[in-house]
């Protein structure tokens, strides 16, 4: 049963520490977004990856936020430094970019800064 | 993306169908109906979606009006593990831009009662 793998599922660090979330895709997926979900916002776009390369970061704060896929199996989504105004949970998905072009979606990082 | 309007909420008794509805009244030609559930402390999951014909799948049958301006979603025999926030989402698949990404409003929330 293919699915989006994201760990860790939960984390918990303390203002300013550097926070990595990663994603393994499903296999043959070219497409990986990351989302963000709050109380406040819901369900926002934070970058997705077409082919590995980023086509769209413009919903990520450039300071403190990086996405990258080194490989076409691992997408990572790191925050530096981290405030309390980042808790929330981040999802992974992936898309095969043809068809009726569905995201499968991970279970999530559940982030806590303190 | 055409902005959709959905109840906040509905509730459905156990083993009845549930009928969610989505407006749409601004959709576009070339823009597809999808729906998405999330279960609480789960990612969003794809359940269904359609251009303009009725759709059926193992989770749910898609109704769609002729003037595309609003839809139905079926569960046919809600169960207790149906209860979760759905939504009603309008894009264009593999169009770029902006349409690679999937807008959530806030959804309806289902409670399927016993």
């Amino acid at each position: 049963d293919a699915r989006v793998t994201q760990t860790p599922r939960h984390k918990v660090t303390e203002m300013g520490q550097e926070v990595t979330m990663r994603c393994q895709p499903i296999l043959g997926h070219n497409t990986v977004f990351w989302y963000r979900q709050t109380m406040m916002q819901g369900l926002e776009l934070l970058a997705y990856f077409r082919n590995r390369a980023p086509l769209d970061d413009s919903g990520m704060p450039k300071d403190r936020f990086s996405a990258e896929m080194p490989d076409a199996t691992l997408a990572t989504l790191k925050i530096q430094p981290s405030e309390p105004r980042d808790s929330a949970v981040y999802f992974c998905a992936s898309a095969t970019g043809t068809g009726g072009d569905i995201q499968y979606f991970g279970a999530g990082t559940r982030l806590s800064v303190l | 993306d055409a902005k959709t309007t959905q109840p906040p909420s509905m509730d459905c008794a156990e083993g009845r169908a549930a009928n969610l509805p989505c407006n749409h009244s601004t959709i576009s030609g070339n823009e597809y109906v999808y729906w998405y559930r999330q279960i609480h402390s789960q990612g969003p999951q794809y359940i269904i979606h359609g251009l303009k014909n009725n759709e059926t799948n193992e989770m749910a049958s898609l109704i769609i009006t002729e003037d595309r301006k609003s839809s139905t979603l079926i569960l046919p025999h809600a169960t207790l593990r149906d209860t979760a926030v759905y939504y009603c989402i309008v894009r264009v698949p593999n169009s770029g831009g902006s349409n690679y990404k999937l807008t959530f409003g806030k959804g309806t929330l289902l409670t399927v009662n016993p």
